[in-house]
């Protein structure tokens, strides 16, 4: 089955740096690679996704990568706010109608 | 509105006691996943319904596990004996009505396990 591995565990950067968190995964037949984000006390919420018929894809400060050739790819946001605090997750799935994988959390601390 | 009502929010027991978590989506969906969320081992998917009916349970840990969704808006996740290697967050997600494959997470249920 899918293996989701993911980088940093925890990761702390100052407000207004860039901060970077990678995922791999093991199943070349994943095509659907979703990004959470989880305040504390809170279930996680989609933040961004990405298929596999893309490269890249932005939404404002926030934006994911993936290369399908390596298995990989990543979550960059940008200008960092204190309210990006949380914990992130990757996650990996089957044309998005399979249940996801997850990566086990970037802890991400943006100290202002 | 694709939300997910948890109960309880915290529970607290002790080694050996039946622990029932509840999960009822706002609007009824066929598709409903428990997640379980520790510090070791990340979410893991427990088991996930389609239709009403278990698809794949294989991330259950062992028989003290058990989940049932009786109808689209209801399911329980039922623990017995619970042990202290229990405690953990319990998630119930669903997915959102367009299919886009976007999970919907309830605000989960805190177990410890005394």
């Amino acid at each position: 089955g899918e293996n989701v591995e993911q980088h940093p565990s925890t990761l702390s950067v100052q407000e207004g740096d860039s901060a970077v968190i990678k995922c791999t995964y093991s199943d070349s037949a994943s095509n659907y690679f979703p990004w959470y984000k989880q305040e504390l006390g809170k279930g996680p919420q989609l933040i961004i996704d990405i298929r596999s018929n893309v490269g890249e894809k932005k939404d404002q400060r926030i934006a994911v990568t993936l290369n399908k050739t390596a298995k990989h790819f990543s979550l960059h946001i940008t200008e960092t706010q204190p309210e990006d605090s949380a914990v992130y997750f990757c996650a990996a799935s089957f044309s998005g109608n399979t249940p996801l994988v997850f990566g086990k959390g970037t802890r991400l601390s943006v100290i202002a | 509105d694709a939300g997910v009502i948890q109960s309880p929010r915290h529970e607290v027991t002790e080694m050996g006691q039946e622990v029932t978590l509840r999960c009822k989506p706002i609007s009824g969906h066929n598709s409903l996943f428990w997640y379980r969320q520790t510090m070791m081992r990340g979410l893991e998917l427990l088991i996930y319904f389609n239709n009403n009916v278990p698809i794949d349970d294989s991330g259950m840990p062992e028989d003290r596990f058990s989940a049932k969704m009786p109808n689209a808006s209801f399911s329980t996740l039922k623990i017995q004996p619970s042990e202290p290697r229990d405690s953990a967050v319990y998630f119930c997600a669903i997915w959102g009505s367009l299919n886009t494959g976007e999970l919907f997470f309830g605000e989960g249920s805190r177990l410890t396990v005394l």
